[in-house]
């Protein structure tokens, strides 16, 4: 299957500051790309859409000027948590979309577990 | 509201057997279903996907049932091995175009050496 990656795997930050996570699909464009955020036992949950070349769509009750999102070619979305804070420690999950078989499949990168300290 | 379910918290299954995962959803308007598999800190893993068009797709060990009038569908690991131990997600997305997957809460599979 197709391939995403996710960069950095894991950061420790201290409060207050700002971290940015890459995501990329490396062997297929994605015009569409996906974040999510999973707490501990729990599903994952959907913060926003990222689409090349037009503003992310962001879910309801995401804070768009906290999770800023760029998705500045069709192989890399960024998202960037702006003043990070210890409520915003959990792990981030990209995806891309490839059309399979007539609709698109979402493949998923390796996640990013973010600390707040 | 909860439109994918997963009744199951967990399963535990002998090596070997046969291992029943179950999905229900309420949304009508669902046409594309795909499960995923997760182990701890990773990414999901695409496993296998069904479209509303069709009942049944397999792909080596792993079959999807999909029952539309029921609102239901099912994965079946056969023979279960023990790196299947994971969690699985069902995920349903809509002929909307946005793409958007809705996730179930998972279900913790454990298989039994």
């Amino acid at each position: 299957g197709a391939v995403v990656s996710q960069h950095p795997s894991r950061v420790i930050c201290k409060s207050g500051t700002s971290v940015k996570i890459e995501c990329r699909s490396l062997d297929f464009q994605a015009t569409t790309m996906f974040w999510y955020r999973q707490f501990p036992k729990k599903s994952l949950m959907l913060m926003a859409t990222s689409n090349e070349g037009s503003k992310a769509t962001y879910e309801q009750g995401v804070e768009k000027d906290k999770f800023l999102i760029n998705h500045a070619s069709l192989t890399l979305s960024t998202l960037t948590v702006t003043s990070a804070h210890p409520e915003d420690s959990s792990f981030y999950i990209c995806s891309a979309t490839e059309r399979l078989a007539g609709r698109e499949t979402q493949y998923f990168g390796p996640g990013t577990r973010l600390l707040v300290l | 509201d909860q439109q994918v379910k997963q009744n199951s918290p967990s399963l535990s299954v002998q090596e070997g057997r046969i291992s029943i995962l179950n999905c229900d959803y309420t949304n009508s308007m669902f046409d594309y279903f795909l499960w995923y598999k997760k182990y701890p800190a990773e990414g999901p893993t695409f496993l296998i996907s069904i479209s509303s068009i069709k009942d049944k797709n397999e792909d080596g060990r792993f079959t999807v049932f999909l029952n539309k009038s029921a609102k239901h569908l099912s994965l079946h690991i056969v023979p279960s091995q023990p790196g299947d131990s994971a969690v699985y997600f069902c995920a349903a997305s809509d002929n909307s175009g946005n793409e958007k997957l809705t996730f179930g809460t998972g279900t913790r599979l454990t298989i039994i050496p």
